[in-house]
């Protein structure tokens, strides 16, 4: 049983959709990572979360915009998304120390996004 | 940027045979090293670290990987695998000094035929 999960599980959108992915870990850490996983491709680092401040926008579209109220929740909020968006979204948590040295993520089931 | 490479996009053993999966990175500094097994349908599991010590690391379900420094390299190996180790397995390093920076390989699928 993993400490972080995610909801919903599986998402269909039209294009002009808006919805929103949510994440919530139970383990206490205090960093939170928004990943892609798409078939045959590395997993895609989207965003990171330190102490609910974002220390890491790795070129993402600004179609998909991250919110983090607290160090225990994340939020993806998804708008005018294309097909190519679809995949399998993660989210991940860690205990972060400020030189990351010695992390180990822990990641949620994933929400399988399929965008029309 | 660093980057992660898993040679074996697909394996396909038989019960009882011996594992091992590459795993090659390209960073020149302290690096630290994981590997994530994904069961079908369920969600990445960490089975394996590696931070400093020994280079040899025992993880969870008998398996273990090997850091060589000199080769770049963090090897998964089990000595007899079973039908439930069938799963997609994914390499993936954290340089020191790049904070919260994880890199992952493209995975190698794993099915073990009873």
């Amino acid at each position: 049983e993993t400490g972080v999960t995610q909801t919903p599980r599986h998402l269909v959108m039209g294009m002009t959709n808006k919805k929103s992915l949510k994440c919530e870990q139970h383990l206490g850490h205090n960093a939170m990572y928004w990943y892609k996983q798409s078939a045959k491709k590395p997993l895609e680092l989207m965003f990171v979360y330190n102490f609910k401040e974002q220390t890491e926008n790795n070129s993402v579209p600004s179609r998909f915009s991250p919110e983090c109220p607290n160090s225990s929740h994340l939020f993806l909020h998804l708008h005018t998304l294309q097909p190519e968006d679809s995949a399998l979204y993660l989210c991940a948590s860690s205990q972060a120390s400020h030189v990351g040295i010695e992390e180990t993520q822990y990641f949620g089931p994933g929400t399988r996004l399929l965008v029309l | 940027a660093q980057s992660v490479s898993q040679h074996n996009h697909h394996v396909i053993l038989s019960e009882a045979a011996s594992l091992e999966l590459g795993c090659n990175y390209s960073y020149g500094g302290t690096v630290n090293l994981f590997w994530y097994v994904q069961y079908p349908g369920q969600h990445l599991q960490l089975l394996l670290k590696y931070f400093s010590g020994d280079p040899l690391v025992k993880g969870i379900k008998g398996f273990e990987a090997e850091f060589i420094k000199s080769k770049f390299s963090f090897n998964l190996r089990k000595p007899s695998v079973q039908w439930s180790d069938t799963a997609e397995y994914f390499c993936a390093v954290n340089a020191a000094g790049t904070g919260n920076q994880f890199y992952f390989g493209t995975g190698t699928s794993l099915t073990v035929i009873p």
